[in-house]
């Protein structure tokens, strides 16, 4: 059964692009949490989805961010017109649906975003 | 929302010796108390948690202590060794959301 699956693990963009990270969770899992680790910093609460549904979005910037996780596929997190703070590392972490409340979540491998 | 902190920052060991971190939290309705450990470039892993039902809890050399009153808990190393040396996070919540603290870079020196 593999973990949970991010990608790409690094990925550069200029000011003004977007970027778009890529999250699989475990096997029978459909509660997806992404978090934002800004440098020397602890992970910060970003969104909480199920599928088609997103539960909680209050940890995320209200302009430039948006994430979705769709019937089909991966959870997306996309990061329009990006700007050198958004330069971070990006994790994602999975729960089956029984267990979304206090559980040791896993998180993925991360994305570490540039901005140059 | 929650509010996490963690002491001290770094903390420098001889390896063999014991190293304690502690936490503190904002929200007296946390109710789990998990702890990673982050190396270099790499994802924070879970290595041991607690309830708030549970006041301590040990996994080998590892082991974690939490007083509900006083909102505190921590973490305690015992017999390090160098391959514990890392950022250790510590984290709350009640639901869902997980609230961390701001990390301990922990030395473990041979």
């Amino acid at each position: 059964n593999a973990g949970v699956m991010q990608n790409p693990r690094h990925l550069v963009r200029r000011r003004g692009q977007e970027a778009r990270l890529r999250c699989s969770p475990m096997k029978g899992h459909s509660h997806v949490y992404w978090y934002r680790q800004l440098p020397e910093e602890g992970l910060k609460f970003m969104v909480y989805l199920q599928k088609e549904n997103i539960i909680d979005e209050s940890g995320m910037p209200k302009e430039r961010f948006s994430a979705e996780f769709p019937k089909e596929g991966p959870s997306i997190l996309r990061i329009q017109q990006v700007v050198r703070g958004d330069s971070a590392a990006y994790f994602c972490a999975s729960s089956p649906p029984q267990a979304s409340n206090n559980y040791g979540y896993t998180f993925g491998s991360g994305t570490r975003l540039t901005v140059v | 929302g929650e509010n996490v902190e963690q002491h001290p920052s770094t903390l420098s060991v001889q390896e063999g010796d014991s190293a304690v971190i502690k936490c503190t939290y904002s929200d007296s309705a946390s109710n789990y108390f998990p702890w990673y450990k982050q190396e270099l470039g790499k994802r924070p892993q879970l290595i041991i948690d607690i309830r708030s039902n549970v006041g301590e809890k040990k996994d080998q050399r590892i082991a974690v202590t939490l007083n509900k009153t006083a909102k505190h808990f921590s973490l305690h190393i015992t017999e390090t060794q160098p391959e514990d040396s890392a950022v250790y996070f510590c984290a709350a919540s009640r639901k869902y959301r997980l609230a961390f603290g701001k990390g301990n870079q922990v030395v473990v020196i041979p």
